[in-house]
């Protein structure tokens, strides 16, 4: 069956440091792959997407890696900020719709 | 403007009662979405409507139905609430060509 994994539920790392979120999957092969944040109490809100055929992807402070041998992508952000706490989800497309994972919880402290 | 709107944001009822959620998108996207996050934040999808047509039916008791009067509004209907059914409900809907999800705000419904 189609999994998606985030192995961390929490992250709790200091401000201006480097945060990693890691999405793993299988049973899948997508053609791309997303990133959303969520607030509480809010609808996640979409971050960035990354093809099949792009092995990393840039907006400001973030990045993400796509490894379709590993399976797995990494989500980062640089320099991060208090204001960068929340709740990071990846998604995959499966039958026509999109599939997401648990989430992870970061927390950054100042 | 509120890209996807959902009303009510609240909504207390007693079990054994019939509710109606309201979605609305004005991003003239083609497909929308029915989502439920449980109280363990897992979202996950319920239904999905692609021109007015259903396109995904996931295992979803069928005391749910969604409601499609047109291409830019997808109400979830929930007829003899249960316990089980206390989640947040989130709409969404995507251009379809990627399936990028754009979220209303959600409505948490609980039932006692």
């Amino acid at each position: 069956s189609q999994k998606i994994e985030q192995n961390s539920e929490a992250l709790n790392i200091q401000e201006g440091k480097t945060a990693t979120l890691t999405c793993n999957y299988t049973n899948y092969s997508p053609a791309y792959l997303q990133w959303y944040r969520q607030d509480p109490g809010r609808g996640p809100v979409f971050l960035l997407l990354i093809r099949e055929n792009e092995k990393e992807k840039r907006k400001e402070r973030l990045k993400v890696t796509f490894d379709t041998t590993l399976k797995q992508s990494l989500f980062h952000i640089t320099a991060s900020q208090p204001a960068d706490s929340a709740t990071y989800l990846c998604a995959l497309e499966g039958n026509n719709d999109m599939r997401f994972g648990a989430g992870t919880r970061l927390t950054v402290k100042p | 403007d509120t890209a996807v709107s959902q009303t009510p944001k609240y909504l207390v009822t007693q079990m054994g009662n019939d509710k109606s959620i309201k979605c609305e998108q004005n991003l003239g996207h083609d497909t929308m979405y029915w989502y439920k996050q449980d109280s363990k934040k897992f979202l996950k999808i319920m239904f999905s409507y692609n021109n007015k047509e259903l396109i995904i039916n996931e295992t979803v008791p069928n005391r749910f139905s969604p409601k499609s009067p047109d291409k830019a509004h997808l109400n979830l209907h929930i007829n003899s609430l249960e316990l089980g059914d206390s989640a947040v409900y989130f709409c969404a809907s995507s251009p379809g060509h990627t399936n990028t999800q754009y979220f209303g705000p959600g409505t948490r419904l609980t039932v006692l």
